[in-house]
């Protein structure tokens, strides 16, 4: 059954380094997001990526956030300058058509830890 | 600002018996709901889902039921088997926002042999 891969499933990282959260989507999806959830509290949306563009973002998605899919298979999350803040796990998932008529599926997740 | 809510963090019930999950929400524009069931360490799992211009959807031994008036939607498992046990998360999305999951804050279900 495919499958939405997420690399790496821990990140440790010092507060203000880069880091680049990687997704493989499903091969035949077109829709790709990122959501994220703190520990102990709800999953939330960060982004929404389609046709090559971001389609809708969250206000947690500011300028210290980028998405991109640099070929045709991987889609990264992008954080410039980690905070504290940002200790999260990380979703990735996609989906075939558009979220209100069919699910998405998610990964197994990046847990981000930074120092 | 919360638009989708679980009020009952967790939720114990025995073998062969039926769980109930409830869910609210408050925008009036979200169109489509899911459950996703989620183990630790894991992403979430796709479920079941239920379109608004539904008020049931069964699939196996899970039934969704939408109350569009209460604004109200519940999970029903029967009968509930111990590898039940996980987190439910509720969620909506609206035709005019990106369909964008909007989550709840999950139900701890544990099923007790």
């Amino acid at each position: 059954e495919p499958e939405v891969t997420q690399t790496p499933s821990h990140q440790v990282t010092q507060m203000g380094q880069e880091v680049i959260l990687r997704c493989v989507p499903i091969s035949n999806h077109l829709y790709f997001y990122w959501y994220r959830q703190i520990l102990g509290q709800k999953v939330e949306f960060l982004v929404s990526f389609y046709n090559n563009e971001i389609s809708e973002k969250s206000e947690i998605f500011d300028d210290q956030f980028s998405v991109e899919r640099p070929d045709g298979s991987n889609f990264t999350l992008k954080i410039r300058s980690t905070k504290l803040e940002d200790s999260a796990m990380y979703f990735c998932a996609s989906s075939e058509a558009y979220q209100g008529n069919t699910e998405a599926f998610f990964g197994q997740g990046t847990r981000l830890t930074v120092v | 600002d919360q638009q989708v809510k679980q009020n009952s963090p967790s939720l114990s019930v025995q073998e062969g018996r039926i769980s109930i999950l409830n869910c609210d929400y408050t925008n009036s524009m979200f169109d489509y709901f899911l459950w996703y069931k989620k183990y630790p360490a894991e992403g979430p799992t796709f479920l079941i889902s239920i379109s608004s211009i539904k008020d049931k959807n069964e699939d196996g031994r899970f039934t969704v039921f939408l109350n569009k008036s209460a604004k109200h939607l519940s999970l029903h498992i029967v009968p509930s088997q111990p590898g039940d046990s996980a987190v439910y998360f509720c969620a909506a999305s609206a035709m005019d926002s990106s369909y964008k999951l909007i989550f709840g804050s999950g139900t701890r279900l544990l099923v007790r042999p």
